[in-house]
């Protein structure tokens, strides 16, 4: 079984200032790996993922997140933040060959003028 | 994109009726929908994954003749609360997957509807 681990339920940051969010996963087989978010009154929707290749992954708004297998973490990072990327962010592991998501518990990104 | 509604967005009910949520794929097909389940401050937690034309499956733990699924067409899926009590009060969530007709990967991108918001009094 799979279990993910997001550490910080709430990050305020200030904008155009850089920010991390954190996300552990546990699993004892390869998994894929994701990041959605999810703004105010929306569903999630997908940010970017991992699946193989380069551990690099990056989004089409300025994020990204490095898959790094030996500390079972696949943080998000962006340099600079806009009060727009103000939402929820979930970390999500899935079995390779699978499509059962696990999520973790969020955290919310903050952004503040 | 791939839109995914959710209707209603909140319901109040009594103890003791029956809710039903609905799920629609607006601009594509969904041959494979999954129904999650929040909890305040809690991670969404997979109820069942609904296949159309077949029975859903239930994760270890969801009373299947209490959560009824029904995925009847490619394009909507609903789930029933049955019997709704006070601990049966969540987040619910649904999601579609798209494939075009091809056969289902699990690299398949979910697209997740805004949730229904269930209060049981």
């Amino acid at each position: 079984a799979q279990s993910v681990t997001q550490l910080d339920s709430q990050v305020p940051v200030f904008e155009e200032a850089p920010v991390e969010l954190r996300c552990n996963y546990s699993s004892s087989v390869s998994v894929y790996l994701f990041w959605y978010v999810q703004y105010p009154n929306q569903g999630l929707q997908l940010l970017l993922k991992y699946l193989s290749g380069s551990t690099l992954v990056e989004s089409i708004n300025g994020f990204e997140a490095e898959f790094n297998k030996s500390q079972t973490s696949f943080h998000l990072r962006k340099p600079s933040v806009h009060i727009s990327d103000t939402a929820e962010y979930f970390c999500a592991v899935s079995e390779r060959g699978f499509q059962k998501l696990v999520f973790g518990t969020g955290t919310r990104l903050l952004v503040s003028p | 994109g791939a839109v995914v509604s959710q209707h209603p967005s909140r319901v109040i009910c009594k103890s003791g009726t029956s809710v039903k949520i609905e799920c629609r794929s607006l601009d594509f097909q969904a041959t494979t929908m999954f129904w999650y389940r929040q909890f305040p401050k809690q991670s969404l937690m997979l109820m069942a994954t609904s296949n159309e034309g077949s029975k859903a499956t239930y994760e270890q733990g969801v009373e299947k003749d209490k959560f009824l699924i029904n995925h009847a067409s490619l394009t909507l899926s609903t789930l029933t609360v049955t019997s709704a009590h006070p601990e049966d009060s969540s987040f619910y969530i649904c999601s579609g997957i798209r494939t075009g007709g091809q056969a289902l990967t699990s690299t398949d991108t979910q697209y997740f509807g805004p949730g229904t918001r269930l209060t049981v009094l």
